[in-house]
């Protein structure tokens, strides 16, 4: 079945350290996102990719790092540098084109805490 | 003030309750309007999405949008517990335009 994979699901992290969050698709879409999700905030956008070896930072890029050296892979690096890392993950993937409706196909999740 | 509002609820209705959603933006430029349904401890999946004005049926799912107004909606009839989840709006300029999200309305349907 085609999808993203998103990996750990849960994540534990001490102050200090950097964590690197997965996210696999095999849907063969061009476009990938990263967004975190806060209680009663919704989804904000941290970094999208339009295309291989390329990338954008979305609303709230600071503290986080990203590659894209396939098509299939986009991780997300938190770094020590991201004052409130505790929060929901989701990675999501679109075929952008037209008309582009936007949508976004989404996988479960990481929750990554802060300890 | 947010581009997109929606009150984060809960929200609590009982089996077979109409339930009503509601947005309101502040953009006029949106042209893609959608509604994401998210179980607890999941991703979103896209419910519905409609393009500029009007309404969009899908069973017992409609979608309304007003732009004069701006100011979206999703109506469910015959609630079911399993419509129990949070439902997100969002909108995008389209062509290529990332998409804007609501805060999420948490929904409960008792049985």
């Amino acid at each position: 079945d085609g999808g993203i994979t998103q990996s750990p699901k849960y994540l534990f992290r001490k102050e200090g350290q950097n964590v690197t969050l997965s996210c696999e698709q095999n849907l063969n879409h061009d476009a990938m996102y990263w967004y975190r999700q806060d209680p009663g905030q919704g989804l904000r956008l941290i970094y999208y990719s339009q295309i291989v070896n390329d990338f954008q930072k979305g609303d709230i890029a600071e503290g986080y790092s990203v590659s894209r050296e396939k098509k299939e892979s986009f991780p997300l690096t938190v770094t020590s540098a991201q004052k409130n890392p505790t929060a929901f993950y989701l990675c999501a993937s679109s075929i952008p084109g037209l008309p582009n409706t936007g949508e976004l196909f989404f996988g479960e999740g990481s929750r990554l805490t802060v300890l | 003030q947010k581009e997109v509002e929606q009150d984060p609820g809960p929200l609590s209705v009982p089996e077979g309750a109409i339930v009503s959603l509601n947005c309101t933006y502040s953009n006029s430029a949106f042209q893609y309007f959608m509604w994401y349904r998210q179980y607890s401890r999941k991703g979103p999946e896209l419910l519905m999405y409609t393009y500029s004005s009007g309404n969009k049926e899908d069973g017992r799912f409609t979608a309304q949008v007003d732009k004069s107004s701006k100011y979206i909606s999703l109506f469910i009839r015959d609630s079911q517990p399993s419509d129990s989840a949070t439902y997100l709006c969002a909108m995008s300029l389209g062509q290529g335009g990332k998409l804007i999200f609501g805060q999420g309305t948490e929904l409960s349907v008792k049985p």
